[in-house]
C-alpha cells in the first residue's frame, strides 16, 4: 500500500511570498500531524488533526501558518508572508487507532 | 514541559564494532516511547514502539530497551548500511484525547567500513 506523501519535494520561495504545503495521508488513517525540522534540530510539531475533532495548533509558531484538512484526508499547510526563519523540512505524518505515526518525506522549504 | 535528550549526537564506528545510543527522557504520564531511522533527504522511518520499563524489541542489528528514565538504542556488528540518524521520540497524554509526541534532536550514526 502506499505510504504517506508529500507534494513538493522542494520548493524554494522568495522572502514575503506565500507558500502551500500538501499532505496525502495513508488512506484511512483519521489522525494527521504536521512538524517541522530544522538543520540541527529536533523535529518540532506543528499541528494535529485528529478525525472531525477541532485541531490542535499549539504548536503553531506564529499566525502566519495554518492548515487544513479536507474530508478528513489531504491536508494543506499554508505560509503567508514567509520569512527567511521558516527555511526547513516539513513533515507531515499520520496514523490510525494506534500510537504508531507514520512519515512522509518532507517538503524542503527555503525561503531567500 | 516534557523533554528529551539524546547522546551521543554523533558516533563513528568501525564496521562490526558494537554500541549504544542513549535516550533519556522526563515525561509526565508517558504512554510510549519510539525510535526512528531517518536517512539524508528523507522522513524518519518507523523501528521500535517500547510502552513499559523493562519491555525490549529487535529487529536485525538492532536492539531497543527502556527503562523508567531512557532507552537504549543497542546496535551489534554494525555494518555502513546501518548509518543515518536515530530519532528518539516520547509520547504522551496531552488531555482532550490527544497525545503529544516530543522528539530528541538524534543521533548521527556512521559505520566505517
Amino acid at each position: 500500500g502506499a505510504g504517506v506523501s508529500q507534494s513538493p519535494s522542494n520548493k524554494v520561495t522568495e522572502k514575503g511570498k506565500d507558500v502551500e504545503l500538501r499532505c496525502d495521508p495513508i488512506s484511512g488513517h483519521t489522525a494527521l500531524y504536521w512538524y517541522r525540522q530544522s538543520l540541527g534540530q529536533g523535529l518540532e510539531f506543528l499541528i494535529y488533526f485528529q478525525g472531525n475533532s477541532a485541531p490542535d495548533k499549539s504548536g503553531l509558531p506564529s499566525d502566519r501558518f495554518s492548515a487544513e484538512r479536507t474530508g478528513g484526508s489531504v491536508s494543506t499547510l499554508t505560509i503567508q508572508r514567509t520569512q527567511q526563519e521558516d527555511s526547513a523540512v516539513y513533515l507531515c505524518a499520520s496514523g490510525s487507532a494506534g500510537l504508531k505515526r507514520f512519515f512522509g518525506p518532507g517538503t524542503r522549504l527555503t525561503v531567500l | 514541559e516534557d523533554q528529551v535528550t539524546q547522546s551521543p549526537e554523533a558516533l563513528r564506528l568501525q564496521e562490526g564494532e558494537s554500541s549504544s545510543l542513549n535516550c533519556s527522557y522526563t515525561v509526565s504520564g508517558l504512554r510510549g516511547l519510539f525510535w526512528y531511522r531517518q536517512d539524508p533527504g528523507k522522513g524518519p522511518e518507523f523501528l521500535f514502539t517500547l510502552y513499559s520499563a523493562g519491555e525490549e524489541k529487535e529487529k536485525e542489528r538492532l536492539k531497543a530497551t527502556l527503562t523508567k528514565k531512557e532507552s537504549f538504542l543497542h546496535i551489534t556488528a554494525p555494518k555502513p548500511e546501518d548509518s543515518a540518524t536515530y530519532l528518539c521520540a516520547v509520547i504522551a497524554y496531552s488531555g482532550a484525547g490527544s497525545y503529544q509526541l516530543t522528539f530528541g534532536k538524534g543521533t548521527k550514526l556512521s559505520v566505517i567500513p
